[in-house]
């Protein structure tokens, strides 16, 4: 079975300082990762894939595979950071069919300035 | 593109009422997916679907049905809810088959007194 795990609930930081949210998954095959994001009142939304290696909003995510981890990092932290941030896993798509997304427990952020 | 929308948007059963869900997508996407939002727990998927008329259980489907008679559309149904369904449901989508980003919608709060 597939798991993914985000040991912090809550991350308080303040503007301008590094974040790093934890994930952790564990999973037999080969994974992709994602982070989702949902902001106050908005629906959640993907903030970054493991496959595309891209920084967005600042953000980056590194894929270990021998620590079975993607931890989210963002070196100066801003106050619209401030949200819910999910890691999920999409399982191999040849043996796990619909493309389902196991997500962890999520970390919400709060970046006080 | 209005993407991904749900009915109603809010919503408050007596135990042992019943309800359905609507979830509409705009986007031709074949998957679709049902998860339910609680407290620390993440999204835990309930039901999906892989196409028209197909219909399959997630991790959490007990006390729910769905349907999706046609594409854009999918269902989710609570026979006789119950208050440890309380909780807010959001609907995705996604293209096809492959490992592609999940859309997901407003969400529905509904709480069951």
């Amino acid at each position: 079975a597939q798991r993914v795990t985000q040991p912090e609930k809550l991350l308080s930081v303040f503007k301008g300082a590094p974040v790093e949210l934890k994930c952790n998954y564990s999973y037999s095959g080969s994974p992709e990762l994602f982070w989702y994001v949902q902001y106050s009142r908005q629906r959640l939304q993907l903030l970054l894939r493991h496959i595309s290696r891209e920084s967005i909003k600042g953000f980056t995510a590194d894929l270990n595979k021998g620590e079975t981890s993607f931890h989210l990092k963002k070196p100066f932290a801003q106050e619209e950071d401030s949200a819910m941030y999910y890691c999920a896993l999409s399982g191999d798509s040849f043996i796990d069919a619909g493309n389902k997304l196991t997500f962890g427990g999520g970390t919400r952020v709060l970046v006080k300035p | 593109n209005a993407g991904v929308t749900q009915t109603p948007k809010f919503r408050v059963l007596k135990t042992g009422q019943s309800m359905t869900l609507l979830c509409a997508q705009d986007m031709n996407h074949e998957y679709m997916y049902w998860y339910r939002q609680d407290p620390g727990m993440g999204l835990r998927l309930i039901h999906y679907s892989v196409g028209e008329g197909t219909t399959a259980k997630g991790e959490v489907p007990d006390g729910y049905n769905v349907s999706r008679l046609k594409k854009q559309n999918f269902l989710l149904g609570l026979e006789s809810a119950a208050p440890s369904q309380t909780s807010v449901y959001f609907c995705a989508s996604n293209p096809r088959q492959g490992r592609y980003e999940q859309y997901f919608g407003p969400g529905t709060r509904l709480t069951v007194t």
